[in-house]
């Protein structure tokens, strides 16, 4: 069926890096954006950056600028997001999520397919 | 950046009751909105899209309205299965920024 995997739980130090991957199912990979949104415990959701699968191009949010690298493996139709310098504060579930119009509408979110959600725990 | 600011932050409301939530943009976003509904423990879900769009599958209770700057999400008769947070979001513009979420509780 149409769906979103993700890759299991994470616990990291300060300063290393995640890699959290989003493998997708029953759709046309390439043909959809992906977005990933992360959720701090108890807070609201923010947006990361998107991901075009078929060529790889990105645009990321400002806050994660030089810190996040999104990559698309057609080969698998999966898409990665790797967090860099971890810190505390990025304790969250990280969302992968599909853009619910084609590439070729030209437009860019809303998403009406979500993973479940990477938890990803910084801690020393 | 554009600024989403949701209103209430949290509200209790009892089965039956009319809900409406609100999300202002700090600048015209024409009809570039969604809302999504989120459970604990859930992902989100897609309910409203271009403002006043039902997606596939939600239910008529729900409905979403404006354009410009001021949106608003409403429930017609609040179920015991909607007590959940909501999340306006913009879209067709970067960053594609949520508003800060409303928390429907029972009362």
């Amino acid at each position: 069926q149409v769906q979103l995997v993700q890759s299991g739980a994470e616990v990291k130090k300060p300063g290393a890096s995640v890699k959290v991957s989003c493998k997708a199912s029953g759709y046309a990979f390439t043909n959809y954006y992906l977005h990933w949104v992360r959720q701090a415990p108890g807070q609201g959701l923010e947006w990361m950056g998107v991901i075009n699968p078929r060529g790889g191009s990105t645009r990321y949010a400002d806050n994660f600028q030089g810190r996040v690298t999104m990559t698309t493996d057609r080969s698998t139709s999966t898409v990665s997001m790797e967090l860099s310098s971890l810190r505390s504060d990025d304790t969250a579930v990280y969302y992968c999520a599909r853009d619910r119009s084609p590439i070729v509408v030209y437009a860019i979110g809303p998403c009406d397919l979500w993973g479940p959600g990477t938890m990803v725990t910084v801690s020393s | 950046a554009i600024q989403l600011t949701q209103s209430p932050s949290s509200l209790s409301a009892s089965v039956g009751d009319r809900v409406t939530i609100t999300c202002r943009a700090s600048q015209g976003i024409s009809s570039a909105l969604a809302w999504y509904q989120q459970k604990p423990g859930e992902s989100p879900k897609l309910l409203i899209y271009d403002a006043s769009s039902v997606e596939s599958g939600v239910p008529s209770r729900f409905s979403g309205s404006g354009s410009g700057t001021d949106f608003t999400l409403t429930i017609s008769s609040l179920q015991p299965e909607d007590f959940a947070t909501y999340y306006c979001q913009l879209f067709n513009t970067y960053p594609l920024t949520f508003g800060g979420g409303s928390k429907v509780e029972i009362k």
